[in-house]
């Protein structure tokens, strides 16, 4: 039990819909990180929000787009979905006290199929 | 920018016999290393990671790795497996001012055999 929570666990969309993934972080935690995990392949970075900013982006489009809330609980989306956004979402949180290497927890991600 | 490799996509092993899996990095600034599983439809967990000192990592379920600064190597070792140990093994590197953005391999299936 890593204290990170992500909804919905499944959902299948059509392509050209859009999506919203959520998650919330670990208590305390204020930084939020999202990941994209295709079949077979390793988690990728798509994006960072510390303090409700975005702070780092992986090579991703531009219709994938997060939000951090006051809470510190976040948001993907995904908008013009296409079939190859199928995958797993993971989303990590960590306390970013300016050093890193703080351990990053995550919870046990949304699985998005488009069809 | 960093890279990883994990040459061996899969690791059939014996109950009990010793295994090691297989993590090579590409960076050229400093970075800090870790090992993730996965377990079936789940997300992940973090076994171990290495931030400085010494080069040898103990983590969680018996696992340790090595840190070996002149071959950009990160195996991970176990001297003895158990079948729960069945499971993906993630290596995955981030720069030490990159704040935890971490880069992963493509994974290593363990699968451990009676």
């Amino acid at each position: 039990e890593t204290g990170v929570t992500q909804s919905p666990t499944h959902l299948i969309k059509t392509r050209g819909q859009q999506v919203t993934l959520r998650c919330s972080s670990q208590s305390g935690h204020n930084t939020v990180s999202w990941y994209q995990q295709a079949l077979g392949q390793g988690p990728q970075f798509i994006f960072q929000y510390y303090r409700e900013e975005e702070n780092g982006r992986g090579n991703f489009p531009p219709r994938f787009s997060g939000l951090q809330f006051p809470n510190y609980s976040s948001e993907l989306n995904v908008n013009a979905l296409e079939l190859d956004d199928s995958a797993l979402y993971l989303c990590a949180s960590s306390l970013k006290t300016g050093s890193t290497g703080n351990t990053i927890y995550f919870g046990e991600g949304s699985w998005l199929t488009v069809v | 920018a960093q890279s990883v490799t994990q040459l061996d996509s899969q690791v059939p092993v014996f109950e009990e016999a010793p295994v090691e899996l297989r993590c090579n990095y590409s960076s050229s600034v400093s970075v800090y290393l870790f090992w993730y599983v996965q377990y079936p439809n789940q997300g992940l967990q973090l076994l171990l990671k290495y931030l400085s000192g010494s080069t040898l990592v103990k983590g969680i379920n018996g696992f340790e790795a090595e840190f070996n600064k002149s071959q950009t190597s990160f195996h991970l070792r176990k001297p003895s497996v158990h079948i729960s140990d069945t499971a993906e093994y993630f290596c995955a590197v981030t720069a030490t001012g990159g704040g935890n953005k971490l880069t992963f391999g493509t994974g290593t299936q363990l699968k451990v055999e009676l």
